[in-house]
This record gives structure tokens, sequence and C-alpha cells, in this order.
């Protein structure tokens, strides 16, 4: 099974600007998670989808915002950017069956710099 | 989810059993215990996971202790390529996929 695939893989933006980041989970995965993870917080989650509704929601400016696919892709935006957004940006995709334990399946993730 | 604690940074020699503590006295009757890794500049990766037996997978062990208090994560020969931070992390396994991340433990394995 092909893994997860995360676009682009390094990007540059500028203060003010708006990004879009892709994210295509492995096949059959039907939940798609986002983390974003800097130096000094480390890894934080972001949000998560499921059959394209979000179903869990975590500590972040109204900026950051995602959507999900009825294919299970998801994207994730965030716009006004500033600098303390330069992170990497993780996806994780998982079966989404809730019974005994998850596992997450992370990609590459993309590194956003924002100058 | 319950709070973990990790020690920052261990050191193992190639070839040998890292054992790698975490402490989680505050775990509920429903959390599980999981593992995940990082290797530098790579997503985390899945190890192992577990609610109150031992486990075992073709990557490591996973040892808690009866009263679910603390757990060892076990890779049976390091490599090299074991070099990473390493996250212990308590949570309920129905509540939506959201991993909360501490700070983990670095391990060094050496030649």
């Amino acid at each position: 099974k092909a893994g997860v695939t995360q676009t682009p893989r390094y990007l540059i933006k500028t203060r003010g600007q708006q990004v879009t980041l892709s994210c295509s989970p492995i096949s059959g995965h039907r939940s798609v998670s986002w983390y974003q993870q800097t130096p000094g917080q480390g890894l934080q989650f972001l949000f998560e989808y499921f059959s394209e509704t979000q179903r869990n929601k975590g500590n972040f400016p109204g900026r950051f915002s995602g959507r999900q696919f009825s294919n299970s892709r998801s994207e994730m935006n965030v716009s006004t950017l500033e600098l303390g957004d330069s992170a990497l940006y993780l996806c994780a995709s998982s079966p989404g069956q809730g019974s005994l334990g998850y596992e997450q399946y992370f990609g590459p993730g993309t590194r956003l710099t924002v100058t | 989810d319950a709070k973990t604690t990790q020690p920052t940074s261990m050191d193992c020699a190639e070839g040998r059993a890292a054992n790698l503590p975490c402490n989680h006295s505050t775990i509920s009757g429903n959390e599980y215990v999981y593992w995940y890794r990082q290797i530098h500049s790579q997503g985390p990766q899945y190890i192992i996971h577990g609610l109150k037996n031992n486990e075992t997978n073709e990557m490591a062990s996973l040892i808690i202790t009866e009263d679910r208090k603390s757990s060892t994560l076990i890779l049976p020969h390091a490599t090299l390529r074991d070099t990473a931070v390493y996250y212990c992390i308590v949570r309920v396994a129905q509540a939506g996929t959201a991993l909360i991340f501490g700070k983990g433990t670095t391990l060094s394995v050496s030649s």
C-alpha cells in the first residue's frame, strides 16, 4: 500500500499571505489528522477529519482551517500568515474505526517557511 | 488524557537492547499506552500500543507494569537507524485520533 503523501514538501511564503497544504491518506483510511511541529512547541494537534466532518480540533486560531473531500483527501489552509506559522505540518491517516486503538500513519510533512 | 514522564535522553550501544521507560501514574482504566518515534525530519512512526498485557511486534516489545503506572518500550537489538525521539502517549482509544505528544526521549544509538 502506498503511504501518506503530502504536497508540497517545501514552501516559502510571505507574511500576510495564505497557504493551502494537501494530504492524501492511505487507501481505505477515512480519518485524516493534522499536526504542527515547531522547535519551541513540539508536535501539536490541529484538527481531525472523518468522513468529511471535522471531528476534533486543537487549540489553534481560526486562521487555521481544513476540509476533507469525499475521497478522504484533505487540505489545510492557513490565512494571514505570521512568522510563527513557520513549521513542519504533518498529516496522519488512520482507519478511523474507533475500536480498540488507533494507529496513525504519518506523512513526511510540509516544511513551511514564512518570511 | 493522562500525563506521561520520560527521560530527556538515553544512549545505547548498537546491538544491545534499548529499554525506554515511561511513567504514567494517573492513567485511567480505559486508557491505552502508545509508543511512536520520530526519526529526524520525518513524520512520527507508530511502534506499538497496549492496554494492560505485554505486547510484542516485529519492531518492539511493550512491558506494562501490573498497576499500569509505568511501562517500558524495548528495542531488542538496537541499530543506528533506531536513533530517534521516542514518544510515550496515554489516551482513550475512542477519543478520536488526536495524539498529545510530550517532549519524548531522544535515543542515541552508537557503534
